[in-house]
């Protein structure tokens, strides 16, 4: 049961446009939402995070919104570079901020920004 | 600034063998976590420690798969046997009192 789901693998927006990137949950008990980036060979890099008790959450670039009726967030790049080109995941917390909280991921969605 | 050490970067190895992973967290991070990643999919956690106990191992496959942090530092995962369906990223990521995880640049594994 894919509790995190990115149902668009893959995304191609021009540089100095926005991408939107889109993500559905099932389980309303999460706390928190994050969203990762992830270079090929390299790790998840942390991008941003909204707490479930928020709507919106904005770090330059970036804004993530969340629609909790809808079970939906969502990562907005504006404007897109082409160095935001990577795999971007979207992850929610199970189980509190506390120690004993995981992360559950969705599938991951490949942004490519053409110059 | 500080990072997860992981290594080796990659592994192939062959079926029935067996293989080892190591991974060193930041420096002060209590809670260090291994995650599997399949071509394709997210990151999965295979086991979450705090300090030396392991918090969650339910998605751990305990008939081949172990894990270790005896001085609750650094990590140590191991397959015996390894089989064709473990290939794929094994990443570890650390976490102090902050919400977000710090992930080590992970080890691809390919079993032949």
């Amino acid at each position: 049961d894919q509790q995190v789901k990115q149902n668009s693998p893959s995304l191609s927006v021009q540089e100095g446009r926005i991408s939107i990137l889109n993500c559905d949950y099932t389980n309303s008990m999460f706390d928190y939402f994050l969203w990762y980036k992830k270079y090929p060979a390299e790790g998840p890099t942390f991008l941003i995070s909204i707490s479930s008790i928020k709507d919106k959450n904005e770090d330059g670039r970036f804004t993530v919104f969340l629609n909790k009726s809808a079970k939906h967030l969502s990562l907005h790049i504006v404007p897109s570079q082409p160095g935001d080109s990577a795999v971007y995941f979207c992850a929610a917390l199970s189980g509190g901020s506390g120690n004993t909280g995981k992360l559950i991921f969705g599938q991951g969605t490949t942004l490519q920004v053409k110059p | 600034e500080a990072e997860v050490a992981q290594s080796p970067r990659y592994k192939i190895t062959e079926k029935s063998q067996a293989v080892a992973f190591w991974c060193d967290p930041i420096s002060g991070h209590a809670t260090l976590y291994w995650y599997r990643q399949i071509l394709g999919q997210g990151p999965e956690l295979l086991v979450q420690f705090q300090d030396e106990s392991v918090v969650d191992d339910s998605q751990l496959p305990k008939d081949r798969f172990s894990a270790e942090r005896l001085k609750g530092v650094d990590s140590t995962l191991k397959i015996q046997p390894a089989e064709l369906g473990d290939s794929a990223m094994y990443l570890c990521a650390s976490r102090s009192d902050a919400l977000g995880q710090y992930f080590g640049p992970g080890t691809r594994l390919t079993v032949t």
